[in-house]
């Protein structure tokens, strides 16, 4: 099946700071979600984007599907980004999403 | 009201003991799934469920069983439980586009002793 891999795996910011959340996927896909599950467990969908470069507010996305990884940007970090960020692909003619293990992000105020 | 419901929210069981975990949506999709997730690691598909009559094995179903009573239910049953069944287990559900987000119940711990 397809590998997805993150990094870096951890991940402490100051309040303020800005990061990058890379996601690098070993095969073709045809759906990458970005989610971000907070401390209490709950899952929450940020992007689809299997494809070029999406914003919302103090996060965007950018996906280059021909090289084959995705990258999430977290501006002026904020103590609610808190939690781990997972990148999810569905390789193409496949059905199902594959998770990767996860960047797990803290940001100290 | 949240759209994708689970209960029981935390259980803890015992080794060999029959379980059910119950998945309920609002969300009108035919697409249901049930994760696990361990410590470190990100999700994996236990089972998933494209329509009512529709039901595939995902990556890890070994000591599993589903049950897709209606279009809004999806229950997950291990049959006898084992330590290494403990676990976050969440359920999903998504519409018929692959462009469709999925949408994630609140998780349920579940602790075998």
């Amino acid at each position: 099946g397809i590998q997805v891999e993150q990094s870096p795996p951890d991940l402490i910011l100051q309040e303020g700071a800005n990061s990058t959340l890379r996601c690098n996927f070993s095969d073709s896909v045809n759906n990458l979600q970005w989610f971000h599950q907070n401390p209490w467990g709950q899952l929450i969908n940020l992007f689809y984007i299997p494809s070029g470069t999406k914003q919302n507010g103090r996060l965007s996305a950018t996906t280059v599907a021909t090289e084959r990884y995705s990258l999430l940007y977290i501006s002026s970090s904020q103590t609610t980004d808190s939690g781990v960020y997972f990148c999810a692909v569905t390789q193409t003619g496949a059905n199902n999403l594959f998770f990767g293990t996860g960047t797990r992000l803290t940001v100290i105020p | 009201d949240a759209d994708v419901t689970q209960t029981p929210r935390n259980r803890i069981t015992k080794t060999g003991k029959r379980i059910m975990l119950e998945c309920s949506q609002t969300k009108g999709h035919d697409r249901m799934y049930w994760y696990r997730q361990d410590p470190g690691l990100g999700l994996r598909l236990i089972y998933y469920s494209f329509d009512v009559k529709d039901i595939n094995k995902g990556e890890i179903s070994d000591g599993y069983s589903v049950s897709r009573q209606a279009q809004a239910k999806f229950s997950l049953s291990l049959e006898s439980a084992i330590p290494n069944q403990t676990a976050l287990y969440f359920c999903a559900t998504r519409g018929g586009d692959i462009k469709d987000t999925q949408y994630f119940g609140p998780g349920t711990r579940l602790t075998v002793l």
